[in-house]
């Protein structure tokens, strides 16, 4: 079975500096790997999505992901936090063609 | 174009009482999902369907939940009866499996939070 561990349950930056947010996967074959983000008392929004064309996945934002077989892992970066940067973020790996796996989710914090 | 559409946004009952959510999908996606999202364990899958039939119900914590989608359009999700320990935000997605890039992406509505005192 398909599994995701977010290593970080909280991420805490100072605006106009990276952010990075941590994801392993598990899986028994070629996963497909997201990045959603949710704001405060909103719904998930896609960030970026993973399907093998190329491991280095451009999201909206100006975030992105690396896939890393070799590692198991699909890290999510941003060069320069923003304030409106400041949200929970879930990795999820695809769990057979539909269903999907969350992870427990990454608190982003961003200071002033 | 209109996403996920959730229906109502809140809903505060009384335990015992019947509840019942409304989704409409986004036009053209033929799949829909129902997910559960509570502090204690998170974001989970309750139930979903490909055109308009159910798939996999496995998520559906007990026989006082059920799903229905009676057309492409729209699908419910009712509790009855209610209990405290079904509080928590209820999402719908759906999905299409033949647009490009976006093939097998879930779109998420902006949720129920659902309370029952």
């Amino acid at each position: 079975a398909q599994s995701v561990t977010q290593l970080d349950s909280h991420v805490s930056v100072s605006e106009g500096t990276p952010v990075l947010l941590r994801c392993n996967y598990s899986s028994s074959y070629s996963p497909s790997l997201f990045w959603y983000v949710q704001h405060p008392n909103k719904g998930l929004q896609l960030l970026l999505k993973y399907t093998s064309a190329a491991t280095l996945v451009k999201g909206i934002n100006g975030f992105e992901a690396e896939f890393k077989k070799s590692e198991t892992s699909f890290h999510l970066t941003k060069p320069s936090a923003h304030m409106s940067d400041a949200a929970e973020y879930f990795c999820v790996v695809s769990q057979g063609a539909q269903k999907l796996v969350f992870g427990q989710g990454t608190r982003l914090t961003i200071n002033p | 174009d209109a996403g996920v559409i959730q229906s109502p946004r809140h809903e505060v009952t009384e335990m015992g009482q019947e509840v019942t959510l409304r989704c409409k999908p986004i036009s053209g996606h033929n799949s829909l999902f129902w997910y559960r999202q509570t502090m204690m364990r998170g974001l989970e899958l309750l139930i979903y369907f490909n055109n308009n039939v159910p798939i996999d119900d496995s998520g559906m914590p007990e026989d006082r939940f059920s799903a229905k989608m009676p057309n492409a359009s729209f699908s419910t999700l009712k509790i009855q009866p209610s209990e405290p320990r079904d509080s928590a935000v209820y999402f719908c997605a759906s999905s299409s499996p033949s647009i490009g890039a976006h093939r097998d992406t879930q779109y998420f509505g902006p949720g129920t939070r659902l309370t029952v005192l």
